[in-house]
């Protein structure tokens, strides 16, 4: 596809339950970023690949949330025992006009 | 105190009006800086870069200063179809082509016919 996408769209899980959103990033691009938004917040950095090297989480809220790039190409980000304060939207980016349309996640 | 600031709104203004929105952001170091724009439910979209020259993208003018720390957007002659949220971005980056960005809370802006 010409951008990056993201999937699923949409997720809803259980407290406690563990869930993967996973990102499609344009091929070639080397660098990839994920933010959280919550409700009427600006996006918030979790964390940034360049390649398969994962150069800064400093941004990951806990050790619930984990991130990979294996590949250097698609990545996942997990979150472990989701919480209500995880209910947000999850957005991945390859750049300043490359974002994915975003997984919505609500935790129950 | 947040590292990029913005008055949320909402700016409830008619078509045709001129709208300025402004942002503050805490580190001297942040290296370059865009205002984006986001629809509801959507993701956000680059609206421009801005530059301590200032720059203007049609109805659009974006202003930087740096030694205030300060970044503005106007907007002339709004249309309906700019209501949304704006998104104030500051660049913390690696250097070179990567882009650690940094938002602030956003502006809603609703323009009324």
């Amino acid at each position: 596809g010409a951008g990056v996408s993201q999937s699923p769209r949409y997720k809803v899980a259980k407290r406690g339950q563990d869930v993967a959103l996973r990102c499609d990033p344009i091929s070639g691009h080397v660098s990839l970023f994920w933010y959280q938004q919550a409700l009427g917040q600006g996006p918030e950095f979790l964390t940034y690949f360049q390649n398969e090297a994962q150069l800064d989480k400093s941004g990951l809220p806990s050790d619930r949330f984990f991130a990979e790039r294996p590949e250097g190409s698609v990545s996942t980000l997990k979150i472990q025992r989701t919480q209500q304060e995880d209910s947000a939207v999850y957005l991945c980016a390859t750049g300043p006009s490359y974002f994915g349309p975003g997984t919505r996640l609500t935790v129950t | 105190r947040k590292e990029v600031e913005q008055d949320p709104g909402p700016f409830n203004v008619p078509e045709g009006a001129t709208v300025a929105f402004n942002c503050t952001y805490s580190n001297s170091a942040s290296q370059s800086f865009f205002w984006y724009r986001q629809d509801c439910r959507k993701e956000p979209k680059l609206l421009m870069s801005v530059y301590s020259s200032g720059n203007e993208d049609g109805r659009f003018t974006a202003q930087l200063n740096r030694a205030s720390q300060y970044i503005s957007l106007l907007i002339r002659d709004s249309k309906l179809s700019d209501s949304a949220t704006y998104l104030c971005v500051v660049n913390m980056g690696y250097g070179g082509a990567t882009n650690k960005l940094i938002f602030g809370t956003g502006t809603l802006l609703a323009v009324q016919p």
